[in-house]
């Protein structure tokens, strides 16, 4: 079983449109991530959160938007998609918030 | 914010040779992660250090943590065509709000 999994694998839509990333962990972990990873492989945390807090990177534009349905869920919604968004995301989670973290595969954003 | 630095940013090696990649924060830190990351896949835990001056080994990986906390190593003894791929860094210093990745280096092994 994938520990941290996340779709859609590849994304491929218009500036503008809105979407959303899913990602679901099965590792009873409490605490998930969103990260961004762009062309130069800067990986750069977006949002960590646990079922008490969320903590936003406050370079984050409030386009971006985590929403946890429950503790094994963390999707990304993105609204009025840009050009600048299109990077790999990563979802990860941990046990806690300095412990290692498991990552998802990715999703390849793509913005024509 | 807290700051880290990498290096290299990019580093070639014959086959057999060694190799190493560093992190240096701007304040203590209260412990480090790095992680290797393939091409065109996902970043993968390989170990965590949390004490002054720790030095920790798997196989052919020597990671270090530095007596002030402030930096720490990875060094790769006689790399093989499987160690391509790029390593990072993870500091948390204060509370675990604090997390940044160090900009990697991006590690070529030629045959």
């Amino acid at each position: 079983d994938t520990a941290v999994s996340q779709t859609p694998k590849y994304l491929v839509t218009q500036m503008g449109n809105d979407k959303s990333i899913k990602c679901e962990q099965n590792l009873g972990h409490d605490t998930m991530y969103w990260y961004k990873q762009d062309s130069k492989k800067f990986l750069k945390i977006m949002f960590s959160y646990n079922n008490k807090e969320l903590i936003i990177n406050e370079t984050v534009p409030n386009r971006f938007s985590p929403k946890s349905p429950d503790k094994a869920h963390l999707n990304l919604h993105i609204n009025s998609l840009e050009l600048g968004d299109s990077a790999v995301y990563f979802c990860a989670s941990s046990q806690a918030g300095r412990q290692p973290q498991h990552f998802g595969d990715g999703t390849r954003l793509s913005i024509l | 914010g807290q700051q880290v630095m990498q290096i290299p940013q990019y580093q070639h090696v014959q086959e057999g040779e060694d190799f190493t990649t560093y992190c240096n924060s701007s304040t203590t830190l209260s412990n480090i992660q790095w992680y290797k990351q393939r091409p065109g896949g996902h970043p993968v835990f390989l170990i965590q250090l949390v004490k002054s001056g720790e030095v920790k080994k798997q196989k052919r990986l020597t990671f270090q943590f530095g007596e002030a906390k402030k930096n720490s190593s990875l060094h790769i003894t006689a790399t093989q065509t499987t160690d391509v791929g790029t390593y990072f860094c993870l500091i948390s210093s204060g509370s675990a709000r604090q997390l940044t990745f160090g900009s990697g280096t991006q590690l070529t092994v030629l045959p």
